[in-house]
């Protein structure tokens, strides 16, 4: 059973905060990674995905990837009252399987 | 560009009656998946289809569930008969291979009275 764990939250940070979103997983064979948001409502849209162990940025996003650990995680530096929504976290193992596992989601909250 | 069309955008039944949603993929993304997501948690895979052929559906409730992509383009997701437990909302995506970034539609919100 592949499980994907996130903290439900919710995570309250102040507005120009570092809001830390983390996931742990289970299957050691996982290969990519992948940060979604959703606001309440809405669709899962992708933010971010990261593939090799280390940092990867993208404006405002860094998603930090570590294999070992099995630990992904996404940093929002600057933190908005418009980022408040729930980030899942989702994880694809290769061999052939274009199957995300999705966790449960963190619902942040940026508050002024 | 038109991104993935979803209809109904919401859906009140009774249970034990039949209900069907409809998916039209972005055009020119082969690959198209059906995801169920329950209230607070993460989408649920029930079926993915590589042009009309569906490659992984192990998470489908086959007993009463169905889906089908005829043509490779747009698909729909059949259940019959609904039980209370199946209201969630269900989210078509779709991406031009397997490998490549999915892009969800609207989904649906399915309420089973």
């Amino acid at each position: 059973q592949k499980e994907v764990e996130q903290n439900s939250g919710p995570l309250s940070v102040p507005e120009g905060a570092i809001a830390s979103l983390n996931c742990t997983y289970s299957d050691r064979g996982s290969q990519s990674f992948f940060w979604y948001r959703q606001y309440s409502g809405k669709s899962p849209e992708l933010i971010m995905f990261i593939y090799s162990n280390g940092d990867k940025e993208d404006g405002r996003f860094t998603a930090q990837l570590n294999k070992a650990s099995q630990y992904v995680s996404l940093l929002i530096r600057d933190s908005q009252p418009s980022d408040s929504a729930t980030y899942l976290c989702a994880v694809r193992t290769s061999g052939g399987s274009y199957i995300p596992t999705f966790g449960r989601g963190t619902s942040l909250i940026v508050h002024p | 560009e038109a991104g993935v069309v979803q209809s109904p955008r919401y859906k009140i039944i009774e249970k034990k009656q039949p209900v069907a949603f409809w998916c039209n993929p972005i055009s020119g993304h082969n690959t198209l998946y059906w995801y169920r997501q329950n209230l607070g948690q993460g989408p649920e895979l029930l079926i993915r289809y590589e042009n009309e052929e569906a490659v992984d559906d192990s998470q489908l409730p086959k007993d009463r569930f169905s889906a089908e992509r005829l043509k490779g383009v747009d698909s729909t997701l059949k259940i019959q008969p609904a039980e209370l437990g199946d209201s969630a909302v269900y989210l078509c995506a779709s991406s031009l291979a397997g490998d490549n970034e999915q892009f969800f539609g609207p989904g649906t919100r399915l309420t089973v009275l």
